[in-house]
């Protein structure tokens, strides 16, 4: 079975210094791999993939994420955190071999961006 | 302007009475997908279709039913709800199932007494 984990339940990070979250999935088959962030009352927005190709994602907002086979990680960085960047986080990985191509989430990150 | 609506965004409702939340997108999407999210536990998929008249049960899909009449609709349905499937709750659709990312509607808050 597939499964992602994000080890991470909060990040603090200081406006202006890198923000780095944690991924880190399971799955049987080729992943395909997501970030979404959600802000408060609000729906999922999408922020990258990973699904073949190079290892370095960019994605919106400045965001970028390196999908490394090895060590099944998929971790979202940005080089310069701004307090807007403040959101809930959830990495996804889709596993082709399972049933509908299901798509599992993490448990999410809470990032918090201080100025 | 493309996006994935749902109705309604608040719902307090008491044990056992039927309600269903819609669900429609405007993308000409083929795969649909209804989740629930609670704290700590993520996103959680309750059922999908990934086409008209095509459905199947996601991991919790215990106490909802949905129907994929056509393209554009998802409703789901609580046919006699209970306190446990208090939560929030999300419509997402994408192009295809496989390398396509997902467009999520903005949520529903569900609560059952």
């Amino acid at each position: 079975a597939q499964s992602v984990a994000q080890p991470e339940d909060q990040v603090n990070v200081a406006e202006g210094n890198p923000l780095t979250v944690k991924c880190t999935y399971s799955v049987s088959g080729n992943p395909y791999l997501f970030w979404y962030v959600q802000y408060p009352n609000r729906g999922l927005q999408f922020l990258l993939k990973y699904i073949t190709g190079d290892n370095l994602v960019k994605g919106s907002y400045g965001f970028e994420a390196e999908f490394n086979k090895s060590q099944t990680s998929f971790h979202l960085k940005k080089p310069s955190a701004l307090v807007s960047d403040s959101a809930l986080y959830f990495c996804a990985v889709r596993d082709m071999s399972a049933a509908g191509n299901k798509l599992t989430f993490g448990g999410g990150t809470r990032v918090l961006v201080k100025p | 302007e493309a996006q994935v609506t749902q109705n309604p965004r608040y719902l307090i409702t008491v044990t056992g009475k039927k309600l269903t939340v819609t669900c429609s997108q405007n993308m000409n999407h083929e795969y649909m997908s209804w989740y629930r999210q609670d704290p700590g536990l993520g996103l959680r998929q309750i059922y999908y279709s990934m086409n008209v008249e095509v459905t199947d049960k996601g991991d919790v899909p215990e106490g909802y039913k949905v129907s994929r009449k056509e393209k554009r609709n998802f409703p789901l349905i609580l046919e006699s709800p209970s306190p446990n499937q208090t939560s929030l709750y999300f419509c997402a659709s994408s192009f295809r199932a496989s390398t396509s990312e997902q467009y999520f509607g903005p949520g529903t808050r569900l609560t059952v007494t």
